[in-house]
């Protein structure tokens, strides 16, 4: 399966610190992607990292991308009590997205 | 404004009964797709469609239709067969080139009783 597998499942950090979650998957992909979701609404894409790029910025955003190892990691610095959500990756080959089961973000003020 | 419009936001229904979910989308979109979520969980495909008139089986689609006759509009019906239906349906869509990023709509909350 190319399923992203996340890690940590849930990351409970303090306002204005640092945070950083990883993705690791099975297949060759054409791109990987970072979603985020606030409870019970639909998915926000954050950025997209092509199979030949290593290192992506957005704002507050940083994504790396090895494929040699199969794994991405997200950072979200300066982090905010509105940063709390939950955040997929997803892999795309052919066609599809294929996602990931998510880590829960909870930034405590 | 542009995006993409899912009804009703909350869904009950007895089982055995059939269930249309309904995605409006005014992006212009070629692709649209569906996905089911379970609480705590990732997003599993079940049908998607590149062009009007046609349409993919995803990785879940027993006990699921759904039909694309105009651009802007991708129903998904829940049938009888689908065992266990209760879920959050979430529908996308991206535009013409697929190597791209979604855009969700804010969901659908069935719950069958």
């Amino acid at each position: 399966s190319q399923q992203g597998e996340e890690d940590p499942q849930a990351l409970s950090i303090q306002e204005g610190e640092n945070a950083t979650m990883n993705c690791s998957y099975k297949t060759s992909i054409n791109n990987l992607q970072w979603y985020r979701q606030n409870s019970g609404r639909g998915l926000v894409h954050l950025i997209l990292i092509r199979s030949n790029e290593r290192e992506k910025h957005s704002g507050r955003l940083r994504v790396t991308l090895d494929t040699s190892k199969k794994s991405s990691s997200l950072l979200i610095t300066a982090s905010r009590a509105a940063d709390t959500a939950s955040y997929f990756c997803a892999t795309q080959g052919a066609q599809k997205l294929v996602f990931g089961q998510g880590t829960r973000l909870t930034i405590n003020p | 404004d542009g995006g993409i419009t899912q009804s009703p936001k909350y869904l009950f229904r007895k089982e055995g009964q059939n269930v249309t979910l309904s995605c409006e989308q005014n992006l212009n979109h070629d692709a649209m797709y569906w996905y089911r979520q379970d609480p705590g969980q990732g997003l599993r495909l079940i049908y998607y469609s590149q062009i009007v008139n046609d349409f993919q089986k995803g990785d879940i689609a027993e006990g699921y239709s759904v039909s694309r006759e105009k651009k802007e509009s991708f129903p998904l019906t829940v049938t009888s067969a689908q065992k266990n239906p209760t879920a959050f349906y979430l529908c996308a869509s991206t535009g013409t080139e697929i190597y791209n990023e979604q855009f969700f709509g804010p969901g659908t909350r069935l719950t069958v009783l």
